[in-house]
This record gives structure tokens, sequence and C-alpha cells, in this order.
């Protein structure tokens, strides 16, 4: 199984800030990596597909980027609304396995 | 639109069988495939295994032996069934759909909490 190693479990920061949260994959995943906002209380959804994909009606200050092993995803300007878990996952290979997931909480 | 909604019993007792049902619309289940994830409580996320467009199953090694996913096409309904339930399965399980094959999640479900407890 490919491990996903989601870096920093927990993340502190002011409105409009960046952050980047960092994926480590055990093996190549060839840039098959999504990434996740989850609210408490509510199902992931989805922000951006294939390493730098915005989905529709993800804003612009989200982004991803990244290769073989080593992926990040970045929000420029933090908004309260943001204040989430994010999660990346693999789909390179099955099993699909997840990161351990960020917390981003207001400093 | 396409939506996703689980149901199920919400309390458990160890050794039973978990049965939840994943109802779709906005998309058919010979077009797209669906999985389900489980979320322990406070915890982060596991694919447990998906039925794909063609009917054909992948689960994880983990619960392989133990869950069976199914569906039926004409109701629009997906079926997870897990025996041997025990107190780590509780969590709340999620149903979201692939867009393509062997591909990621996009539409998610909101999700059924199961608590299993003697």
């Amino acid at each position: 199984d490919i491990q996903m190693t989601q870096s920093p479990p927990s993340l502190s920061a002011s409105l409009g800030d960046k952050v980047t949260i960092t994926c480590q994959a055990s093996q190549n995943i060839n840039k098959y990596i999504a990434w996740y906002q989850q609210k408490p209380g509510k199902a992931p959804r989805q922000l951006i597909r294939y390493t730098s994909t915005l989905v529709s009606g993800t804003p612009s200050r989200f982004s991803g980027s990244g290769s073989g092993r080593d992926y990040s995803f970045s929000i420029s300007n933090v908004e309260s609304e943001d204040i989430a878990s994010y999660y990346c996952l693999q789909y390179d290979n099955l099993p699909w396995t997840f990161g351990g997931g960020t917390k981003l909480e207001l400093k | 639109q396409v939506q996703l909604e689980e149901s199920g019993p919400g309390l458990m007792q160890p050794s039973e069988t978990l049965s939840l049902t994943c109802t779709v619309s906005g998309f058919s289940l010979t077009s797209n495939g669906v999985g389900w994830v489980r979320q322990p409580l406070g915890k982060g996320l596991v694919w447990m295994g998906t039925i794909w467009a063609g009917g054909s199953t992948n689960y994880n090694s983990a619960v392989q032996s133990r869950l069976s996913i199914s569906r039926d096409t004409s109701k629009s309904q997906v079926f997870l069934k897990m025996n041997s339930l025990q107190p780590e399965d509780t969590g709340t399980y999620y149903c979201a759909r692939h867009p393509g094959i062997e591909d990621y999640f996009d539409y998610w479900g909101q999700g059924v909490m199961v608590t299993v407890s003697s």
C-alpha cells in the first residue's frame, strides 16, 4: 500500500496568511493526488484533482503542486471560511490512501 | 444534480453484521463507480472499497475478509455489508462517487454515524 505522510498535523494561521501543507507518498504517484476540505460534522469537499487542477467552485486562493513523491497544497490569503481540516488522497494505485489530515486553526 | 445519501442503523452490537445503503441520484451506477470511506471519530479517512460502473469490486485488504459491496442499479442503490463488527469499526461511513475509472472521489454523501457497542 502507498503511505501518504501529511504534514503538519495542525496549523495555526492569521487571516490573510499563506499556509502550505505537504504530502509525501511512499512511492511515485504520478501526480494522481487530490485535496479535500472537511469542516466539522460535514463530508469532505473536493478542492483539487490531479495535483493542481482546481475543481469547479474552488476559490483561486487554493493551489496545488508537486510531482513524483512530493506534493504541496497552499492557501494564500487565508479567510475565516477556510478553517477546516484538509486531506490529501492518492489515487494512482489501489488501495486509495489518504494522508492523516491537517487541522487549520485561527491564530 | 449529483446526490448521494447514506442510510442504516446507528447502533450495532459487537459481532453483528452492518448493512448500509447509499442511494444516489443525478447519475447512473452503470456510468460511475461508488466507494465507501470510513472515518473513526476525530480521525482520518480510510477507503474501504468500491463497486465500479461495470459491477466489479475492489476492497481494502484491511477489511476485505469482512466486507461486501453490491448494488441494485434499478433502484440506484449501493450496499455495504460488513460482518463481525468490533468497537473499532465505530465511525462515520461515507459513500462517494468516482468521476471516472480508478479515479478519485468527487461527490460525497453526508455520512452516517455507526457506533459499535455492547
